[in-house]
């Protein structure tokens, strides 16, 4: 199975302030159509995880512009260009690329 | 609109087998693309991916859980079913079902139930 490993697992971020989530994968994750089979998710207290991130860099509909993926192979970043108070939540990474699926162990961003 | 929306027992004992409904309305199963996943939670912890099926009917599992998993479809129900033989203590969490439709441009698990709660215990 593809590990996946996420630093921080805790974030506390003060609003306004950018930040910055790192995900890596034991193998690429870069299928030979040239697609990063990573998906970034946000689960809110008391709720099921949301799709943010697609593809490694598609943004889902809704999801604000504020959040950007990045990142090829086995590294990937998703950044929040300015943190607001409702982004509070664990965010976790997920490979798609090989069954199974399997995800990071979450990152935890708080509010300072 | 696409809903899913899972059912179970709340409690079951161990090494029973549980049995858990994902029933969704919005979209169909005999759309090519289309994918469901079962995936859980136990309390406080990570996520962690189940199993899935396709439209076509294929099957994947958890390399660790294989052995306890089966995944079907009901299409004219509008139903995936996940079942979990022998169930113990590690299997106490919060399953959830999710969709992806690969005929649609957001490639991804787009849609997710509220999820329901399940604890092993004697």
């Amino acid at each position: 199975d593809i590990v996946m490993t996420q630093s921080p697992l805790s974030l506390p971020v003060t609003p306004g302030e950018p930040a910055s989530i790192s995900c890596r994968s034991s193998q690429s994750l870069l299928h030979s159509i040239g697609k990063n089979y990573l998906d970034w998710f946000l689960q809110k207290p008391g709720q099921p995880p949301q799709l943010l991130i697609y593809l490694g860099s598609h943004r889902a509909p809704g999801v604000p512009d504020r959040f950007s993926g990045s990142g090829s192979g086995t590294d990937f970043t998703l950044k929040i260009s300015r943190v607001e108070a409702e982004d509070v939540g664990i965010y976790y990474c997920m490979q798609a690329l090989q069954v199974p699926h399997t995800f990071g162990q979450g990152t935890k961003l708080e509010i300072k | 609109q696409v809903t899913l929306k899972e059912s179970g027992p709340a409690l079951v004992k161990p090494t029973q087998t549980l049995k858990l409904t994902c029933t969704f309305s919005g979209f169909s199963f005999t759309t090519p693309g289309v994918r469901v996943t079962w995936i859980r939670q136990p309390p406080g912890k990570a996520l962690e991916w189940l199993a899935r099926i396709d439209w076509n009917g294929d099957r994947f599992y958890s390399t660790s859980l294989k052995t306890r998993l089966t995944i079907s479809k009901d299409t004219s129900e509008n139903r995936v079913v996940l079942t979990i033989t022998n169930v113990g203590p590690d299997d106490t969490g919060t399953y959830f079902c999710a969709r992806m439709d690969g005929s649609t441009v957001v490639y991804g698990l787009d849609v997710w139930g509220q999820g329901t709660t399940v604890i092993v215990s004697s």
